[in-house]
């Protein structure tokens, strides 16, 4: 069985400041790993995935997130928030099966604000 | 960019009524899936679908729901008698297989 915890419901930030947000998994097989953002009034948008490559792992907008087996997690940081960064992140997780299709397994989500 | 659609956006529906939500993935997209969010929940498995047949479903996905690819390029979740519990946030999505699924807008379906 497979599950995700994001800790924190909301997390705000300063414009400039570091984000960090938190994700743990548990997975009975090597996982996939995923980070998406949720606009207003928008589907999920995938921001970045860790799929056994690198365990650093670059996505969009500049955010980046760590695969770190150790303490089963995938946290997501970006350096410098800005407004534009405001908005709902899910973390997700995905065992064998994948590649064929199989389903994504989210957590709670986070909202993050960012405050001028 | 190719994406994923759904309609409607919003849907009202009367307790017991039957819904339909819709959506058109990806087209070249193998694999299909239906996921929902409670409001203030997390977003939830509800069905998969390949080569025109389910291929993992969730406990939430009982007799109720059923989905249908009739025409090649539609994917529809139809739910037969809704229930107030039913009322969420309906995401359709699509993959190829090997890579990130797709997510579309999303329906907010909502029983009274």
């Amino acid at each position: 069985a497979q599950s995700v915890t994001q800790l924190g419901s909301h997390v705000s930030v300063s414009e400039g400041a570091l984000v960090l947000l938190r994700c743990n998994y548990s997975s009975s097989v090597p996982p996939y790993l995923f980070w998406y953002v949720q606009y207003p009034n928008q589907g999920l948008q995938l921001l970045l995935k860790y799929t056994s490559a690198a365990t650093l792992v670059k996505g969009i907008n500049g955010f980046e997130a760590e695969f770190k087996k150790s303490e089963t997690s995938f946290h997501l940081t970006k350096p410098s928030a800005h407004m534009s960064d405001a908005a709902e992140y899910f973390c997700a997780v995905s065992g064998r099966g994948y590649n064929q299709g199989g389903k994504l397994i989210f957590g709670q989500g986070t909202e993050l604000s960012v405050k001028p | 960019e190719p994406e994923v659609t759904q309609t409607p956006s919003h849907q009202v529906t009367q307790m017991g009524q039957e819904v339909i939500l819709r959506c058109v993935p990806i087209s070249n997209h193998l694999y299909f899936y239906w996921y929902r969010q409670i409001l203030g929940q997390k977003v939830e498995f509800l069905v998969s679908f390949y080569n025109n047949e389910i291929s993992e479903k969730s406990e939430i996905f009982d007799d109720q729901f059923s989905v249908e690819r009739p025409d090649g390029s539609n994917f529809t979740l139809k739910i037969r008698s809704t229930k107030l519990e039913d009322s969420a946030m309906y995401f359709c999505a699509s993959t190829v297989g090997a890579r990130e699924q797709y997510f579309g807008p999303g329906t907010r379906l909502t029983v009274t």
